[in-house]
């Protein structure tokens, strides 16, 4: 059964540093990585997917990397904004039709 | 493109109840999931379906059904409400090319948030 850990649970620093979130998968046979991210009382908006044979993707300040064969995956966030404050969870998708695993998520405090 | 809506944004149940959650999208995505998310639990998925007709179980199905009749629309009911199926509700959808091979991106409702009493 694939599980998805994400640590640590919260994370407070201060306005623009560069900060690194951290994603680890026990199964590494997954088709995909998804990063999402969550406003309190929202639903989740992704961030970025990356394909199983792909090494990292980029989204602006956004850069999530992946090693499948360590079961690893990071999301860089550069020059941190008071506006990224949120909860980030890591999704992969295993198996056939595409079930998606989530870790709980890191609660992201930027502080001005 | 309005995306996936959900109705209602929040709910309050008596035990026993029964009520339907509502799930849309107009993205002609063939791939729909419901999930519940309980603080501190992350989210677990309750039904998939791959199209129109065709639904399975998640991992937390029981107290749940769920219906496919049209691409667009995905509910999903309650019977006999239960103080553990206090959660927030997330509905997604997401297309995929080749069924079982993996989708893109999958795109998620704004929840709604139901309690139990």
């Amino acid at each position: 059964k694939q599980e998805v850990t994400q640590i640590p649970a919260a994370l407070s620093v201060p306005e623009g540093e560069n900060l690194v979130l951290n994603c680890s998968f026990t199964d590494s046979a997954i088709y995909n990585l998804q990063w999402f991210r969550q406003d309190p009382g929202k639903g989740l908006t992704s961030l970025l997917l990356i394909q199983s044979s792909q090494r990292e993707q980029t989204s602006g300040r956004l850069n999530a990397s992946l090693d499948k064969s360590s079961g690893r995956s990071t999301l860089y966030i550069a020059a941190s904004q008071p506006g990224d404050s949120a909860t980030y969870l890591c999704a992969v998708l295993t198996g056939a039709n595409s079930k998606l695993t989530f870790g709980k998520g890191i609660t992201l405090s930027v502080r001005p | 493109n309005a995306g996936v809506t959900q109705t209602p944004k929040f709910r309050i149940l008596k035990i026993g109840q029964s009520m339907t959650l509502q799930c849309a999208q107009d993205m002609n995505h063939n791939y729909m999931y419901w999930y519940r998310q309980d603080p501190g639990m992350g989210l677990k998925l309750i039904y998939y379906s791959v199209g129109a007709g065709i639904t399975d179980k998640g991992e937390v199905p029981n107290g749940y059904n769920v219906s496919r009749s049209t691409t667009e629309d995905f509910p999903l009911r309650l019977e006999l409400a239960a103080p553990s199926q206090t959660s927030v509700y997330f509905c997604a959808s997401s297309y995929s090319r080749d069924r079982g091979l993996g989708t893109d991106t999958q795109y998620f409702g704004p929840g709604t948030r139901l309690t139990v009493l």
